[in-house]
């Protein structure tokens, strides 16, 4: 069974950073694109950043471009995404997400996600 | 970049009643569009892909339809499980969402 578990999330005042994870398992992680998405309070989905199978391409929303860094340590089956210079409207729960293979370029498993407060 | 407007914002709606929810492109996509069903504290659900394709284990009662410009999510007769919010995909950009609330 496909399992995807974020953590890290917390509360954290404006300008600090925190590191999100998100650990797999049920399937083969280093064969699969991997997305962080974001919801913030009373919206909608936002699309972050995603990460080639191999680590080796990443993209991000112009929003936290430099900011934000995604990775992946494939031997661990885990994905991270490092927020830096956080800001309120960074509050959001934050999902880990796969893209379907296959060529195929949905999200097909979502992790129940980890709420980032960004607040004094 | 491409826009995804979804209409309506809100639906009442009964079991059993049949809903539609609507999803627009602002240029057209083909058919690349994904339907997704998101409820509080749960992992969102892939429902629909290549804007018509039941995901594996999701019920029959969904089907999508559509391509270029306009796409819709059906849900035949809905259940009670079915009370959700709704969003539309493309690529990297959803729509604003559609809540399905208890009429």
């Amino acid at each position: 069974e496909v399992q995807l578990v974020e953590s890290g999330g917390g509360l954290v005042q404006p300008g600090g950073s925190l590191r999100l994870s998100c650990a797999a398992s049920g399937f083969t992680f280093s064969s699969y694109w991997m997305n962080w998405v974001r919801q913030a309070p009373g919206k909608g989905l936002e699309w972050v950043a995603n990460i080639k199978e191999d680590g080796s391409d990443t993209f991000y929303v112009d929003s936290v471009k430099g900011r934000f860094t995604i990775s992946r340590d494939n031997a661990k089956n885990s994905l991270y995404l490092q927020m830096n210079s956080l800001r309120a409207e960074d509050t959001a729960v934050y999902y880990c997400a796969r893209i379907m293979g296959g060529g195929e370029d949905y999200l097909d498993y979502w992790g129940q996600g980890t709420l980032v407060t960004v607040s004094s | 970049d491409i826009q995804m407007t979804q209409s309506p914002s809100t639906l009442s709606a009964s079991v059993g009643d049949r809903v539609t929810i609507t999803c627009r492109a602002s240029q057209s996509i083909s058919t690349w569009l994904a339907w997704y069903q998101l409820k509080p504290g749960k992992a969102p659900k892939l429902l629909i892909y290549k804007a018509s394709s039941l995901q594996r284990g999701v019920p029959s009662r969904f089907s999508g339809s559509g391509s270029g410009t306009e796409f819709t999510l059906t849900i035949s007769s809905l259940e009670p499980d079915d009370f959700a919010t709704y969003y539309c995909q493309q690529y990297r950009t959803f729509g604003q969402g559609t809540k399905v609330e208890i009429k």
